[in-house]
């Protein structure tokens, strides 16, 4: 069981570079979401998605663009690159259930990127 | 806006020792609830949720938490440390549309030989 998949694990951009954070789940989840986590600072919500081609941001998303073209994949991309977008990324998914349910989110295992 | 409050960035125990995790919530009733533990260079993996109606979770390896309502708290235990649960842990709760988590901002803990 994959789960919830994340590409690549370490990244090192110069500042002004673009890429994108590539996630993927298998559970056929409806609810995806993109973390960025800063020492002594827990994780914080960059975007979220309920399903495919709608997203909407987060606590922290300038700098930050999405799309959910899929159900299983949710990309998230820096335009241009800067020192403070220097992190440990985290993409997640859960089952979106019924109203009143309380579904755990799955965690990926990260994505650590240096801007220099 | 939701809140979580967790206190003491770092806890450390002895091996066998109590561990009490601290966390304070602000959230609309009810309070989705969750404790998360995060290994060294992995993603976070759910330790307990709570379920509205129990006042004391159980989670794995141990670990439980108890919600009380007057308090606005969900401590995490577990009555006796062991070296494999050095580890961050990070309470959470969720709202909105999507049940999106607001964290805390963790606590490293530390077990002692």
């Amino acid at each position: 069981n994959a789960g919830v998949t994340q590409t690549p694990k370490f990244r090192i951009l110069k500042i002004g570079q673009s890429m994108t954070l590539q996630c993927t789940q298998d559970m056929n989840h409806n609810y995806m979401y993109w973390y960025r986590q800063d020492p002594g600072m827990g994780l914080k919500l960059i975007y979220y998605s309920v399903g495919a081609g709608i997203t909407d941001k987060g606590e922290v998303p300038n700098g930050y663009n999405v799309s959910r073209s899929t159900t299983e994949d949710f990309p998230l991309r820096l335009e241009l690159a800067a020192p403070s977008q220097t992190s440990v990324y985290f993409c997640a998914s859960s089952y979106s259930g019924d109203r009143n349910s309380n579904q755990p989110q799955h965690f990926g295992d990260g994505t650590r990127l240096s801007i220099l | 806006a939701q809140s979580v409050t967790q206190l003491g960035s770092h806890v450390s125990v002895s091996e066998g020792a109590l561990v009490l995790l601290r966390c304070n919530y602000s959230s609309s009733v009810p309070p989705y609830l969750f404790w998360y533990v995060q290994y060294p260079n992995q993603g976070l993996q759910l330790l307990l949720k709570y379920t509205t109606g129990a006042t004391l979770v159980k989670g794995i390896n141990g670990f439980e938490a108890e919600f009380k309502k007057s308090e606005t708290s969900f401590h995490l235990t577990k009555p006796s440390a062991h070296m494999s649960d050095a580890a961050e842990y990070f309470c959470a709760v969720s709202s909105g549309s999507a049940r999106q988590l607001t964290f805390g901002s963790g606590t490293q803990l530390t077990v002692l030989p």
